[in-house]
């Protein structure tokens, strides 16, 4: 079975300074997408950013991107310009293609200080 | 006002209680689940469907049932079996499909407590 590893359960940042949200995963399957989802005190899931494993062109959005190494298993997102806005729970996901089975991990609290 | 609708927002449970929870959307997705969150955790899947009339378990099934007569509605029933219901739920859609990326899309919760 696929697991999510988030390893830093609570970080902070001054905002428009730059912060970095771990992510590891563990799986044999090759083909796979990963997730960086954001929940905002509103408790609403929100999709921040999408790696599709074959690619190995990091993804971006705007502030967000984030750093995919397939080998190490690892998926970081870099938030940049951190704003007031970004403070959230962010969930690292794992899905196969064509899975219904999303993985996520346990949630980084993200709080960005005025 | 396109979407995916969770109702109510807040619900509370009497023990030995049946309660359900709503999920409908107007985005003419395929494919429908139910997340339960709980503090400290990452959402973890009780129920899937792909088409009408057909659904699959997820990890933690037990003490829940869904049914799935129209495309757009997915509702979830907590039974008096599942013994620690209290959590906030989350419903997500998923068109499928080959240009689909497998996003999942989600509903605003439904937080459960018990009486």
């Amino acid at each position: 079975a696929q697991t999510v590893t988030q390893s830093q359960p609570e970080m902070s940042v001054q905002e428009a300074e730059t912060v970095t949200l771990s992510c590891t995963y563990d799986t044999s399957e090759n083909n796979y997408y990963l997730f960086w989802y954001k929940q905002p005190p509103s408790r609403q899931m929100i999709l921040v950013i999408r790696q599709e494993a074959y690619k190995q062109q990091n993804a971006t959005e705007n502030r967000f991107s984030v750093n995919f190494q397939k080998a190490a298993k690892s998926f970081s997102l870099k938030i940049s310009d951190s704003q007031l806005g970004d403070t959230a729970m962010y969930f690292c996901a794992f899905m196969k293609r064509n899975n219904n089975d999303m993985r996520f991990g346990a949630g980084t609290r993200l709080t960005v200080k005025p | 006002d396109g979407g995916i609708t969770q109702s109510p927002k807040y619900l509370f449970r009497k023990e030995g209680q049946n309660v359900t929870l709503s999920c409908e959307q107007n985005l003419n997705h395929d494919a429908m689940y139910w997340y339960r969150q709980d503090p400290g955790q990452g959402l973890r899947l009780i129920y899937y469907s792909q088409i009408v009339n057909d659904f699959q378990k997820g990890d933690i099934a037990e003490g829940y049932s869904v049914s799935r007569e129209k495309k757009e509605s997915f509702p979830l029933t907590v039974t008096s079996a599942q013994k620690n219901p209290t959590a906030f739920y989350l419903c997500a859609t998923a068109m499928l499909g080959r240009n689909s990326g497998d996003i999942q899309y989600f509903g605003a919760g439904t937080r459960l407590s018990v009486l």
